[in-house]
């Protein structure tokens, strides 16, 4: 078992471009999330599913989008990527919505 | 708004020392609270405390949670070395169909030798 696996681990953008990170979990979860984590600023939550099929916003959308293109995967993209959004984006699934969570390793990302 | 509090930020201890770290949160429809390590990548789950006054032990690490003060504490005994990490703590709260987790700043541990 692999757990949570993220793509890439490092990206570095010009502002304006975008990109999709990309998140798969092999552990059968139903609920999968995307998280950003900043310096003094914790781990703050951008999107999250809580099953195949469904998405919704978490307490950081603006600048996301979410696709669950199926059970396994959940990706993230920036449409127009901008230098706020330079951070360490973390992915991470639960068994439910109510469970733990388990994360990936992490996408850091600089935006220039 | 929800708000999950640590303290202290950092911690500078010894190999040998015990130390005790702190959560306080203020949230409405409170469900559980976690804790986790992390290193220099993921956080790696350590506890889930739904109920007040039970223990939860894993080796040298301990927590425990009291609803009615509104708070948690993570007790490392003996540390190690490779204890040093940031050890974040989370509440889970639910709210109109919804889940999701508030985390603290984190408490930045360092075990010096």
């Amino acid at each position: 078992n692999a757990g949570v696996t993220q793509t890439p681990k490092f990206q570095v953008l010009k502002t304006g471009q975008s990109m999709t990170l990309q998140c798969a979990q092999d552990m059968n979860h139903n609920s999968m999330y995307w998280y950003r984590q900043d310096p003094g600023m914790g781990l703050r939550l951008i999107y999250y599913s809580a099953s195949e099929g469904t998405t919704d916003k978490g307490e950081v959308p603006n600048g996301y989008n979410v696709s669950r293109l199926n059970k396994r995967e959940f990706s993230l993209r920036l449409e127009s990527a901008a230098p706020s959004q330079t951070s360490v984006y973390f992915c991470a699934s639960s068994e439910y919505r109510m469970q733990t969570q388990y994360f990936g390793p992490g996408t850091r990302l600089l935006v220039l | 708004e929800d708000k999950v509090v640590q303290s202290p930020l950092s911690l500078v201890v010894h190999e040998g020392d015990t130390v005790t770290l702190n959560c306080s949160y203020e949230v409405t429809n409170f469900r559980s609270l976690l804790w986790y390590k992390q290193e220099k990548k993921a956080p790696t789950f350590l506890f889930m405390l739904t109920s007040s006054g039970i223990e939860k032990k894993s080796g040298r690490l301990s927590s425990i949670l009291d609803k009615k003060e509104l708070f948690s504490i993570l007790n490392i005994t003996a540390t190690q070395t490779g204890d040093s990490a940031v050890y974040l703590c989370a509440v889970l709260v639910s709210g109109a169909g919804s889940y999701q987790l508030t985390f603290g700043k984190g408490t930045k541990l360092s075990v010096i030798p």
